[in-house]
């Protein structure tokens, strides 16, 4: 079974500091997200990571980073948090990009899910 | 990215009644994805559809990717109380991203 761990279920931050979210999967594979949910607006994604180092903005990039120093690795940075940053966050990742022929590629898995509160 | 639709956004419905949910879209894709997710964990894979008027079946949940690829849908039958939860269509993009809709939260009253 594919195993995708988030290291904390619920933070509690204060405006300004700087907040890491961690992420790790089992299953080797190569894309991880990030993703935010929010009520009646679903998933919205933050970055994704094709590989080891690479990165990519998302939909909603704004006020984060992410770093993938190692492939089951995905962290997602907030470097001064603010209160609009309160929310549900999601880690994902997926096996290879490429051929449709290959219909397990491309479906995610997920953490269970960060809760953060920002004060 | 185009966004998605998805409705209804809530239902609250008796055990043992059947549900059903759909998701649009403006343009054609080629994989539609039905996740649940269930109170206070991460969404998880349902079924997934990748042909057009592919109907699919897993035990009391039954999906349809639509002719046009525009559209979706999700048919649970007979209800029960472990279905609760929020109910997310998705559609894959180049790169194996996924869009997501906003949700149908579903409540059951037993």
């Amino acid at each position: 079974d594919v195993k995708v761990t988030q290291s904390s279920r619920y933070l509690v931050k204060r405006t300004g500091e700087k907040v890491f979210l961690e992420c790790v999967q089992d299953m080797d594979h190569e894309n991880m997200f990030w993703y935010r949910q929010d009520p009646g607006l679903g998933l919205r994604l933050i970055y994704f990571s094709y590989d080891v180092k690479m990165k990519e903005k998302g939909d909603i990039p704004e006020g984060y980073s992410v770093s993938r120093e190692k492939k089951e690795r995905f962290s997602l940075i907030l470097e001064s948090a603010s209160t609009n940053q309160t929310s549900m966050y999601l880690c994902a990742s997926s096996g290879p990009t490429g051929s449709w022929a290959k219909k397990a590629a491309g479906i995610q898995y997920f953490g269970a899910g960060t809760r953060l509160s920002v004060l | 990215g185009q966004q998605l639709n998805q409705s209804p956004q809530s239902m609250f419905i008796q055990e043992g009644e059947d549900v059903s949910m759909n998701c649009t879209s403006s343009s054609i894709f080629n994989t539609w994805l039905w996740y649940k997710q269930d109170p206070g964990e991460g969404p998880v894979l349902l079924i997934a559809l990748y042909k057009a008027g592919e109907l699919t079946s897993n035990g009391r949940l039954t999906a349809q990717f639509g002719i046009t690829r525009k559209d979706s849908f999700l048919n649970i039958s007979a209800s029960i109380p472990s279905d609760v939860g929020i109910y997310f269509c998705a559609r894959m993009e180049y790169g194996n991203k996924l869009v997501f809709g906003a949700g149908t939260i579903l409540r059951v009253k037993s």
